[in-house]
This record gives C-alpha cells, sequence and structure tokens, in this order.
C-alpha cells in the first residue's frame, strides 16, 4: 500500500534554531517527493520539488533531501524565524505521469511546528 | 502566475441543507483542477479530480459531487450536507511542465451543524 509517513506529528523550537523534518514513503514507483508550507486556515504552498534523481533542492532558508534508495527525505529548516510555525506536507507522486496528473497525489499527515520567541 | 479564488471563505449549514463550493482559477488555461478536504488533524484527501470541462473522477464514494461548467471554474456541491462532511476544502490546480507544482486555493471552512 502506497503510504507517507511523517515524523514527528508536532514540534516546537526556540526562534533562530535549526530543525529536521522527516518524511518515509512505501510509494512505488516513485515520480517526485514534494514539500509543502500550511499557514493555519490557509492552504498549502509549495516550498520544494524533487524528482528521484534529484538529492537535494533548496529555497531559501528550506533544504529539503531524498535518498531514493531508503525511501526517505528531510526538510532541513535553518535560523527558525516566528512565521516558520506552520504544518510541513510532505506529498509523493507516484507514477511517472509527472505530476500525478490523474489524481494520485499521496499527502503526509504533516508536520505542525511551532516557533516560539 | 496562476492566481487561486474560493468562496466562500467560512460557511456554516444546517445538516440536510445544500452546499455549493465554487473555485476559479487564473492566469492559466487548460488544468487539472481537484477538491480536496482536510479534516482537524488529518492529511489531506483527494476528493474529486478533473482533467477538463465536464470530466470529473471521483477518488472516494462519498455525499458530494463536483461539476467542472467551464475550463476554469469547479464546483463542488451537495444535496443535503452530513455532519461529517464538515471540514476545510480545498481547491488545486497542476500546473504543466517545468515546475509542475499544485496551487492551492486559500481554502473554504464549512461547518455543518
Amino acid at each position: 500500500k502506497n503510504q507517507v509517513e511523517q515524523s514527528p506529528q508536532s514540534l516546537i523550537i526556540l526562534e533562530g534554531k535549526n530543525c529536521t523534518l522527516q518524511c518515509n514513503y512505501t510509494v512505488s514507483p516513485f515520480s517526485n517527493l514534494r514539500w509543502y508550507k500550511q499557514d493555519t486556515g490557509r492552504g498549502p504552498v509549495s516550498l520544494t520539488i524533487m524528482t528521484f534523481s534529484e538529492n537535494t533542492k533548496s529555497n531559501g532558508r528550506y533544504t529539503a533531501t531524498l535518498d531514493a534508495d531508503t525511501k526517505q527525505s528531510s526538510l532541513h529548516i535553518t535560523a527558525s524565524q516566528l512565521s516558520d510555525s506552520a504544518s510541513y506536507i510532505c506529498v509523493v507522486s507516484p507514477n511517472f505521469d509527472y505530476g500525478g496528473s490523474q489524481g494520485n497525489l499521496i499527502f503526509g499527515k504533516g508536520t505542525k511546528l511551532s516557533v516560539k520567541p | 502566475s496562476q492566481t487561486i479564488h474560493q468562496w466562500p471563505a467560512t460557511l456554516v449549514q444546517p445538516v440536510g441543507s445544500p452546499l455549493s463550493l465554487e473555485c476559479t482559477v487564473e492566469g492559466t488555461s487548460n488544468p487539472n483542477l481537484y477538491w480536496y478536504r482536510q479534516a482537524a488533524g488529518r492529511g489531506l484527501q483527494l476528493l474529486f479530480y478533473s482533467v477538463g470541462i465536464g470530466q470529473i473522477s471521483s477518488e472516494v464514494p462519498q455525499n458530494l459531487s463536483a461539476s467542472r461548467p467551464q475550463d476554469r471554474q469547479f464546483i463542488l456541491s451537495s444535496k443535503k450536507l452530513l455532519l461529517s462532511d464538515s471540514g476545510f476544502y480545498l481547491c488545486a490546480c497542476l500546473t504543466g511542465l517545468p515546475t509542475d507544482t499544485q496551487y492551492f486555493g486559500p481554502g473554504t471552512r464549512l461547518t455543518v451543524l
């Protein structure tokens, strides 16, 4: 069964600290993996997207890594800010029709990050 | 760049009443469109997707239906709401290559009482 598991479920850190969020997936065949940031009560916003051939992708203070062999991805946030408080969602596309256009994106339940001053 | 509009932003409806949520997309043509529901503390659940006008695929059996009367308009409906229909409803569109990213609307918070 195709699944995406994220950990931790929630995380509290102090402003300025770094943190790493984990995503493990059992999706096969694998096409691409995305990380989204979702502020409370808002729609998710894309942070990064990586194909199976990419190992890392950065977007400002966000760096995503991908190990297609172990089926693991991480999202590293550097020098956290209060505005980083949000849910971070890992999404995997299992098909090679690049983008899950047939509606088969698989979403993790997200990690809720709280950054405290 | 594409922009997704959803309305209303919040909605409180009694059980058994009808529902109509609208989603419109700007800045792209012939997009793939999606309706998701996000229950409290749970991940996003795909409800419907559409690859073109009049083409609707349903992912899970439910009390809801979807329609796509125009290329950039996607509507989520129900004839009689259930308590279990409460949730946060998100419309999304998928752009083509090279970015191939799914963009989400601001969402509609539905509470069924």
